[in-house]
């Protein structure tokens, strides 16, 4: 399958700093994506890059991908208390969108 | 609005006991999903349609069933619920399986017992 692989499992930082989670993912892509889950709860779509472009923003959120390393990050700037959460990526090519296990962030004011 | 709905949100009950879980959507989506979410495992797919009648295997769906009779539901059955069953449930849809306009819309989730 493309599952995305995330990494770290877990990490944890002081409100104001900046937050970096990684993707790896197996095979060719038609686009990545980014998910936010809060505890218990659905899967929120935050951001997409597609395979030609390799980075991309969207408010304090910077996605990049790297199609040689099959590889993306998202970095979340200037982190808050709400963006303590659980962060999902998500390759998308010929087969069913498949998300890896996550990164749960902890954001502590 | 645009939102994918499940119910019921909580769901305990007896091992063997037909299920069901019931998932619509009110965007007009091609394609649906099941995912199951278990601590340690992230999401697992069951089922997933790419359009009415049109239904295919996940990476989990033994014990599962499902049906796409009609676009904007997807129901997900257990026709004879075991305790392994017990997860949080998640639907989800999108325009396409992938590609641009993959963005997959989730239900809020069905939190299943079996006991």
């Amino acid at each position: 399958s493309q599952q995305g692989e995330e990494d770290p499992q877990a990490l944890s930082i002081q409100e104001g700093e900046n937050a970096t989670m990684n993707c790896s993912y197996k095979t060719s892509i038609n686009n990545l994506q980014w998910y936010r889950q809060n505890s218990g709860r659905g899967l929120v779509h935050l951001i997409l890059i597609r395979s030609n472009e390799r980075e991309k923003h969207s408010g304090r959120l910077r996605v990049t991908l790297d199609t040689s390393k099959k590889s993306s990050s998202l970095l979340i700037t200037a982190s808050r208390a709400a963006d303590t959460a659980s962060y999902f990526c998500a390759a998308s090519g010929n087969t069913p969108l498949v998300f890896g296990k996550g990164t749960r962030l902890s954001v502590i004011a | 609005e645009a939102q994918v709905t499940q119910n019921p949100r909580y769901l305990i009950t007896v091992t063997g006991k037909k299920l069901t879980v019931t998932c619509s959507q009110n965007m007009n989506h091609e394609y649906m999903s099941w995912y199951r979410q278990d601590p340690g495992l992230g999401l697992r797919q069951i089922y997933y349609s790419m359009n009415v009648e049109v239904t295919d295997k996940g990476d989990v769906p033994e014990g599962y069933k499902v049906s796409r009779k009609e676009k904007r539901n997807f129901p997900l059955i257990l026709e004879s619920p075991s305790p392994n069953q017990t997860s949080l449930y998640f639907c989800a849809s999108s325009f396409t399986r992938g590609g641009t306009g993959g963005e997959a819309f989730f239900g809020q989730g069905t939190r299943l017992t079996v006991v």
